[in-house]
């Protein structure tokens, strides 16, 4: 079984409008991290949300985590040009080792 | 903000030689990771270490490899005998304690031919 699986795989929309992304897990976790990666760039981290936690916000970014689906979503509010990169879920079984999903491709148009 | 530093940034090695990538983690971090990212595949773990010992390590995490923390800033990789399936991003990543945020550097692209 896959853990952290990001969905859809591409999502294409236009500036302005909202973006969301799910991940769905299999095992239970302690927290679940989102990251952002642009082109052959470096992993750079969003938003850090606990088992206990059902929802944090950050900037224009709101994510959700339901413990008893497994699943959590990324909104991105008022999407920009600028947010073009590829999303990814992380989950923390343990309290250190991470497990990526393969990602969501955002394609922002202006 | 404080930011982990990888170096090389792209390096590109004959299959069969040794590579080491270094890294300079968060100052005030214990907690250092290495993973990789083969071209269009998941970002996978590797290593995690603590307290100058490795403390998790995967299957892909074989002997060829090894890491290093040799003075009080640096963290390395070291691969002894590179193979063309190494080819991949490699990135370095720490956290202040186990369960939080753990901060990713840029990558070091290393190219096996």
């Amino acid at each position: 079984s896959q853990q952290g699986e990001e969905d859809p795989q591409a999502l294409s929309i236009q500036e302005g409008e909202n973006a969301t992304m799910n991940c769905s897990y299999k095992t239970s976790i302690n927290n679940l991290q989102w990251y952002r990666q642009n082109s052959g760039r470096g992993l750079v981290h969003l938003i850090l949300i606990r088992s206990n936690e059902r929802e944090k916000h950050s900037g224009r970014l709101r994510v959700t985590l339901d413990t008893s689906k497994k699943s959590s979503s990324l909104l991105i509010t008022a999407s920009r040009a600028a947010d073009t990169a590829s999303y990814f879920c992380a989950t923390a079984r343990g309290y250190s080792t991470l497990t990526f999903g393969k990602g969501t491709m955002l394609l922002v148009s202006p | 903000e404080p930011e982990v530093t990888q170096t090389p940034s792209h390096q590109v090695t004959q299959m069969g030689q040794e590579v080491i990538l270094r890294c300079v983690p968060i100052s005030n971090h214990l907690y250092f990771y290495w993973y990789r990212q083969i071209l269009g595949q998941k970002v996978e773990f590797l290593v995690s270490f603590y307290n100058n010992e490795i403390s998790e390590k995967s299957e892909i995490f074989d002997d060829q490899f090894s890491v290093e923390r040799p003075d009080g800033s640096n963290f390395t990789l070291k691969i002894r005998s590179t193979k063309l399936e190494d080819s991949a991003m490699y990135f370095c990543a720490s956290s202040e304690t186990p369960g939080n945020t753990i901060y990713f550097g840029e990558g070091s692209w290393l190219t096996v031919v």
